[in-house]
């Protein structure tokens, strides 16, 4: 059973679209991690949300991370190609160390 | 900050002979690192979790006696895959949560584990 369940699992955009990627569970989390994983590459740590319906900014990236903390989404504002990668979302619903990662969202930005 | 390495980054390897994985927390102290494996276009699988100075922590349907973790410091746990054998063929990951939290990973470059 996968706890965290991301969509869309494929996305392919042009340069200077608009997107969002959905992370959702039926659990609770006390945090959400999103990482982001080039080919060939660990993933790398860009967010961590801990607080119900609290919004981080980073950059070009907005996180939001749901009322009832099961649910977080990342919304990316005019994408660029460098934004390509897998975005992974992980938490751990008992608030421990390890992370139950989604499937993850593979995103394709073309010039 | 917050930097973990790994070596080797690519290990090309014969069936039935065994190979060692290093992961080091370069910059902060972890208890606990994590070892996941990644088949292509395939989000994480852990593997086990690694606490120093006690015995790993296998997920489901991972041998221990196939792939063997050694935490014997803060700062270095170790993965060795014996007799390796083709089907074990992946992209091995380590993660190392530093100690006192949070609780967030931070992931090494990973190792392409290819065996002929």
């Amino acid at each position: 059973t996968q706890l965290l369940e991301q969509s869309p699992q494929f996305l392919s955009i042009q340069e200077g679209e608009n997107l969002t990627v959905y992370c959702n569970s039926s659990s609770v989390f006390s945090s959400l991690q999103w990482y982001r994983q080039e080919p060939g590459e660990g993933p790398v740590l860009l967010v961590t949300v801990v607080t119900g319906g609290e919004v981080k900014k980073l950059k070009r990236l907005t996180f939001q991370f749901g009322d009832a903390r099961k649910d977080s989404s990342l919304h990316i504002t005019a994408a660029q190609p460098g934004d390509t990668g897998l975005y992974l979302c992980a938490g751990d619903p008992s608030g421990g160390y390890a992370l139950n990662f989604g499937k993850g969202t593979s995103l394709l930005v073309t010039p | 900050g917050a930097v973990v390495s790994q070596h080797p980054s690519r290990v090309i390897c014969k069936s039935g002979t065994s190979v060692k994985i290093e992961c080091r927390s370069l910059d902060f102290q972890a208890t606990t690192m994590f070892w996941y494996r990644q088949f292509p276009k395939q989000s994480l699988m852990l593997m086990a979790t690694s606490n120093e100075g006690s015995k790993a922590t296998y997920e489901q349907g991972v041998e221990k006696d196939k792939f063997l973790i050694n935490h014997a410091s803060l700062t270095l746990s170790t993965l060795t895959v014996t007799s390796a054998h083709p089907e074990d063929s992946s992209f091995y990951i380590c993660s190392a949560s530093p100690t006192g939290g949070p609780y967030e990973q931070y992931f090494g470059p990973g190792t392409r584990l290819t065996v002929t």
